[in-house]
């Protein structure tokens, strides 16, 4: 039931890009998407709806491709500061309710 | 604006002794609140959540147990720690996280001896 998260870790040169992608097989109504630096708690970036997709946070972007159950996060002209844990959500029907379970993190380092 | 506390930061606890940690909500009325547990190697866990005073649901079984005395007021305990207990603690709030996502509080940092 756990997302897959691929790359396990990354590093970059400060100013290139990244992806970050989130796997599922179950079906999915929506990925969530945090950073946690490293001690502290995770920060909210966005969510991806079933049938929309959702932009904003600096230069950070995601797409949800619903046919495959898979979310990229998309890291443009990377900043030392996007340095951290990325994790995604994924939210799926569990009998009759909804529930959220995160996949296991990207650390992403961006050096100078 | 809605702020969360988390308390405290870091704690050594041994084996068997109590744990009482404590979230705070500051800024809205009625929030949902969450505990969750970051063990090493294996992601978020949802423990708790509550939707109001006295209303708990457990999502894992386990050896803790969550209260909500007040509105904007989350407790986790336990009354005898296991090594398994070790971890990084998170109180969450949120309106409602299918839409809006979670706000996490700073965490407590649990090393269990």
């Amino acid at each position: 039931q756990q997302p897959v998260q691929s790359p396990q870790a990354v590093i970059l040169r400060e100013g290139e890009d990244a992806v970050i992608n989130c796997s599922s097989s179950k079906a999915l109504y929506s990925v969530h998407w945090y950073r946690q630096k490293h001690g502290e708690a995770p920060v909210f970036l966005m969510i991806l709806l079933k049938g929309g997709e959702q932009k904003g946070h600096e230069k950070i972007s995601a797409s949800f491709n619903e046919k495959k159950q898979q979310s990229s996060l998309y890291l443009t002209a990377s900043q030392l500061s996007y340095s951290g844990t990325y994790f995604c959500g994924t939210e799926f029907q569990a009998g009759n309710n909804r529930k959220l379970i995160w996949g296991l993190g990207t650390s992403l380092a961006v050096n100078p | 604006s809605q702020t969360i506390h988390q308390w405290p930061a870091t704690l050594v606890q041994p084996v068997g002794s109590p744990l009482s940690l404590e979230c705070t909500v500051e800024g809205t009325s009625n929030p949902n609140l969450y505990w969750y547990r970051q063990a090493a190697g294996r992601g978020l866990q949802l423990l708790f959540y509550s939707v109001g005073i006295g209303q708990i649901s457990s999502e894992v079984p386990q050896n803790l147990s969550a209260s909500r005395p007040q509105d904007r007021q989350f407790i986790l305990s336990s009354k005898k720690l296991l090594l398994s207990d070790s971890g990084f603690y998170l109180c969450a709030w949120s309106v409602s996280w299918a839409i809006y996502g979670y706000t996490f509080g700073s965490g407590t940092r649990l090393t269990v001896v």
